[in-house]
Order: C-alpha cells, then structure tokens, then sequence
C-alpha cells in the first residue's frame, strides 16, 4: 500500500524549458511534504519542503504547490538546467503523529537535454 | 560541520551471513533513521532511533535490528543475509524529534552473493 506515489518513473525536459514533477499521496494524516534530490553513488540531499498550512512554497527556480484537496504536489523547476538531471523523491510525513518517519515515492528521474 | 557519515562505503557478503553497517549522524542530532532503497524501489523505511530507543519500526522481518548509541552513532544489522537485501542502505538524521528536512549519508551499497 503505497502512501505516496510518483507516478512517471521518468521526465525529459529541453533546458530552460520547465520541468513539472508530480506527486500523490493517500493519507489524509500527511502535514509536511518535502522534495529530495539524488545523483547516483550520492545520498538524497533535500531540495524544497511546504507545510499543509500553505499551497506554494518557493526557493530561487523551484516552486512546489499543494494541493490537499486532491492530495496532490507539485515540484516546478524553471528554468530547468542540465545539472537538475537527477533522480527527485517526494516524501510526506506526520508532524503530529507517532510515525515520525519520512514516507517516499518511488521517485522520477529528470533528465534535462542541452 | 561534517554531514551524515556511513561505513563502509560497500560491502559484499555471502547468503546467510551477517552485515552490520554503520552511521555518523550530524553534531548535535538525536534521530537517526535507517532506509533500504533496492533496485527500482523507492526508499523503504526501516528504522528509526532517537536518544537511544527505538521509535518506529517498517514493514522488514526482524532480522533487521539495530541500536543507537550514547553518542547517537547508530548500527544497521541484517542477519541471515538472502540475495534480496542486496540494496543501498542509507542513514538519515535530524535534530530531536523533528523529521523534516533529514539529512542524508551517501550510502551503504549491500551486495549479498
């Protein structure tokens, strides 16, 4: 049972167009929701987060956007950059639950062609 | 200011063997969180420990286990190793009960034969 799904594996994007990676989640429970990047041989580094409270959150070109009625996020990255190809993880957790753990997709690799 | 640290970096065992795996967290974080990330697989929560005990656990057979210690170090153990736990481990850590924004370490890459 996955709680938080990526669903495209992969993405292809032309640099300096706009990469849209997506993400759905299935527990209402979920406050928090971050975005981590991995180059390969490299653990995740974490790139951008948003609280429930808000539906944008943005940082220099990445923009992530809430939507808890759908239960869905998005990470916008503008303009994309050849150096943004990496493997992008979203992740949820509880703030107020016991779990205290990060849940990740399964991520979707970007791949952005000069 | 040293990030998460993991050793070693790999380690290859046989079927049936044991492999212990170890992390550094960041000075000063309490919680360290254990994840396994096999071929084609997302990260899989494995466990999580925070001023010595062990908070959370996820859906791994028990012959995954591990400790923290004093200094907040923690150790991964896998027990009667199979070919699929063949995976990168990664360890993350926070500050106190906080989970967001977990660092990351780069990983321990498991290979069982």
């Amino acid at each position: 049972d996955q709680q938080v799904k990526q669903n495209s594996p992969s993405l292809s994007v032309q640099e300096g167009r706009i990469s849209i990676l997506n993400c759905d989640y299935t527990n209402s429970m979920f406050d928090y929701f971050l975005w981590y990047k991995k180059y390969p041989a490299e653990g995740p580094t974490f790139l951008i987060s948003i609280s429930s409270i808000k539906d944008k959150n943005e940082d220099g070109r990445f923009t992530v956007f809430l939507n808890k009625s759908a239960k869905h996020l998005s990470l916008h990255i503008v303009p994309s950059q050849p150096g943004d190809s990496a493997v992008y993880f979203c992740a949820a957790s509880s703030m107020g639950g016991s779990q205290g753990n990060l849940i990740f997709g399964k991520g979707t690799k970007l791949s952005v062609k000069p | 200011e040293a990030g998460v640290t993991q050793s070693p970096t790999h380690l290859i065992k046989t079927r049936g063997q044991q492999a212990t795996l170890r992390c550094s967290p960041i000075s000063g974080h309490t919680s360290v969180y254990w994840y396994q990330q096999a071929l084609g697989l997302g990260l899989q929560f494995l466990l999580w420990y925070d001023e010595g005990e062990e908070r959370n656990r996820g859906n791994f057979p028990p012959r995954f286990s591990g400790r923290q210690f004093p200094n907040y170090s923690s150790e991964l153990n896998v027990n009667a190793l199979e070919l699929e736990d063949s995976a990168l481990y990664l360890c993350a850590s926070t500050r106190e009960l906080l989970n967001t924004e977990a660092f990351f370490g780069q990983g321990t890459r498991l290979t069982v034969v």
